[in-house]
């Protein structure tokens, strides 16, 4: 049974390009999260996913967008990349679309972005 | 807002056992987890406490006060493969607000 997997592994971009991270969650998961970990940090929460649609948004700016398709795989979307989002960035998954229960978010290995 | 506060670092003898404090101050609340992350890895789930009262599964404990903000984890016999951090994260709705983490070092 594959858990979540990302990709790429490893990014390096510049400042003000455009990246897409890519999130395929464990089997029989219906729920994707995007979470950004600074250097020394915990998870900050972007935004989370169901039956395709944003359903609630941490403080980031629009510069971040996402997507989730109809085999509930998602992409995260981060145009004009600052230096300052560089950083460890995670997908979670879960089952249904409760908030109640043990509810147990599964990550990632994250991937690893860089701008320079 | 959201404010959740847990110490940096904390070092430990294998074998001992650390308890990990973590205080919290948020808008919403609907229950209080606790992942450990090794260094370059994604966090993994360890427990989970959304009454007031203690959760115990195997080696690590973790006490939940609602009424005063507060959660620790336990951990017990300490193993060499316990270094890693330990996150303390508040679920609100759907998103989950996560404390810096805390290193735990465990020495031989």
């Amino acid at each position: 049974d594959a858990g979540v997997t990302q990709s790429p592994t490893h990014l390096i971009k510049t400042r003000g390009q455009q990246v897409t991270l890519r999130c395929s969650p464990k089997s029989g998961h219906d729920t994707v999260s995007w979470y950004q970990q600074a250097l020394g940090q915990g998870p900050q929460f972007i935004f989370q996913y169901y039956e395709e649609e944003e359903r609630q948004r941490g403080n980031f700016p629009d510069r971040f967008s996402g997507h989730q398709f109809p085999n509930y795989s998602s992409e995260l979307n981060v145009n004009a990349l600052l230096l300052g989002d560089s950083a460890l960035y995670l997908c979670a998954s879960k089952r249904g679309a409760g908030t109640l229960g043990t509810d147990t978010q599964y990550f990632g290995p994250g991937t690893r972005l860089t701008v320079l | 807002g959201q404010n959740i506060d847990q110490p940096t670092e904390m070092t430990a003898t294998e074998g001992a056992i650390v308890q990990i404090n973590c205080t919290y101050q948020t808008s919403g609340f609907n229950g209080l987890f606790w992942y450990q992350q090794h260094a370059g890895e994604a966090p993994t789930f360890l427990s989970y406490n959304v009454l007031d009262g203690l959760e115990e599964k195997g080696r690590f404990s973790s006490f939940l006060s609602r009424s005063k903000g507060y959660s620790y984890l336990l951990l017990k016999e300490l193993q060499m493969k316990d270094s890693a951090s330990y996150l303390c994260a508040v679920r609100n709705d759907y998103k989950l607000s996560f404390g810096a983490g805390t290193t735990v070092t465990v020495r031989a």
